[in-house]
């Protein structure tokens, strides 16, 4: 089955804890995407990747890291968590390059559901 | 800066009668537009995808334009059923380049659909 893992789905943590929130595609999409999800404020890009050793800062990168030395997998990385990255925070991953057809459908993941306290 | 509108919060109408959603968006040059729908507690599901150079596409009961001179998309869905109340989010990436990547969403409108 196609699909986008994450995982953990649930995390509470406490504040400066590093953690790691890990996402896998099976459909050997090039491009993949981070997003944060919070009341009032929708679907906010944190980081993206068009390729493999290719990343791009999203519209609030602040806070975290991202690796893409795989295809498959894009990794989530809070170094030294705090209070607002409480979250659900949502993986993508889509077909690149453009092609005529190409409707650049992103398909989500799960969502992890991440509390700092 | 940039910014992306989703008009209403959120949106009743009755079953059987066309829902009409709107995104609006400034001081932005969007190369594509796509609109999804969101289940609580799921990520979102692609529905369509409309070019800066289309003015329409359809799909099955949904139907979304694009007017670049109004700065504005509109989603319909005609002959709505209960089962279409959703989340909807429109999502815009600019144009040039690599940006194409760089996707920035509405804050999505809660669409119910009453029996």
């Amino acid at each position: 089955e196609a699909q986008v893992t994450q995982n953990p789905r649930y995390l509470i943590t406490v504040t400066g804890k590093k953690l790691t929130v890990t996402c896998s595609q099976n459909m050997n999409h090039e491009y993949m995407s981070w997003y944060r999800q919070d009341p009032g404020l929708g679907l906010r890009q944190i980081y993206y990747s068009m390729n493999v050793e290719v990343t791009d800062k999203g519209d609030v990168p602040e806070g975290y890291k991202v690796s893409r030395k795989e295809k498959r997998n894009f990794p989530l990385i809070l170094e030294s968590p705090s209070p607002n990255q409480t979250s659900l925070y949502f993986c993508a991953s889509s077909l690149y390059p453009e092609g005529a057809g190409n409707s650049y459908e992103q398909y989500f993941g799960p969502g992890t559901r991440l509390t700092v306290t | 800066s940039q910014k992306i509108e989703q008009n209403s919060e959120a949106l009743n109408i009755q079953e059987g009668k066309t829902a009409t959603l709107t995104c609006n968006y400034t001081n932005y040059s969007p190369a594509y537009l796509q609109w999804y729908r969101q289940d609580p507690g799921r990520g979102p599901v692609f529905l369509l995808l409309i070019r800066e150079n289309e003015k329409e596409k359809r799909k099955e009961r949904l139907k979304v334009t694009f007017d670049t001179t109004l700065k504005q998309s509109l989603f319909h869905i005609t002959a709505s059923q209960p089962a279409d109340s959703a989340t909807y989010l429109c999502a815009l990436a600019p144009a040039g380049g690599t940006s194409y990547g760089k996707l920035t969403f509405g804050q999505g409108t809660i669409l119910t659909v009453h029996p």
